[in-house]
């Protein structure tokens, strides 16, 4: 267990639709990294966030939006759903800088999205 | 940008057997991270092992090792004795370290190799 949670584990919907995944990051993590994994891909990295802040930007479509919250649990938000938007999407922490850092990212179980 | 790359789609390997996946990277930075992660059909994401670029040992974890040739942007994972659990997709990847090592940036992942062992 990584400690990171993330929900629904699953969720299938049609297109045009909107749908929001949900991470809680590990005790005291800051930061909170999406990635998108389609069928048999690499992990496209989208978006960080750190203590609230939006601190990097990746391959995110301008359908997708994201946010932090002050209990730094985090949300990504994807509209408009295409066909092509199925697929795995992983939350990950890390500790802040400054504390004891492995240099890892810690990676929920993933939200599995199906766009029917 | 950096980049990784796994040249390798597939590899097998039999059971007890030892089995080496290859990855590359591009980076102007000099101080970095590196990772191989572990994703079986659970699609959980598993840190294998990490290496600091800073460091001139290989890292190793149990029947696993690296070869990390910094000049060459080089880095391989061997995994010795292979079991059938062994079996997943394999990424390697790559984080960067700010100057003064205050901060850190995203991951950024190879395409992965699959990994089959064969009993």
């Amino acid at each position: 267990d990584s400690g990171v949670t993330q929900t629904p584990k699953h969720l299938i919907t049609a297109t045009g639709q909107r749908v929001t995944l949900r991470c809680s990051p590990r005790s005291g993590d800051l930061s909170v990294y999406w990635y998108q994994q389609s069928l048999d891909q690499g992990l496209q990295f989208l978006i960080q966030y750190y203590n609230g802040e939006e601190r990097a930007k990746g391959n995110i479509l301008e359908r997708f939006s994201a946010q932090q919250f002050p209990d730094l649990h985090s949300e990504l938000n994807l509209s408009s759903l295409e066909l092509g938007d199925s697929a795995l999407y992983f939350c990950a922490s890390s500790p802040a800088t400054g504390k004891i850092n492995t240099g890892e990212l810690f990676f929920g179980e993933g939200s599995r999205l199906t766009v029917l | 940008a950096q980049t990784v790359t796994q040249s390798q789609p597939e590899m097998s390997v039999q059971e007890a057997e030892t089995v080496t996946l290859s990855c590359t990277y591009d980076t102007s930075e000099s101080d970095y991270y590196l990772f191989w992660y572990k994703q079986p059909p659970s699609r959980q994401m598993i840190l294998v092992i990490r290496q600091e670029a800073y460091k001139q040992q290989n890292a190793t974890e149990n029947r696993f090792s690296v070869n990390f040739q910094k000049a060459a942007k080089s880095f391989s994972l061997k995994i010795s004795d292979s079991q059938l659990g062994d079996a997943a997709m394999y990424f390697c990847a790559y984080r960067r370290i700010n100057a003064g090592g205050t901060s850190y940036g995203k991951l950024t992942f190879g395409q992965g190799t699959i990994l089959t062992v064969h009993p």
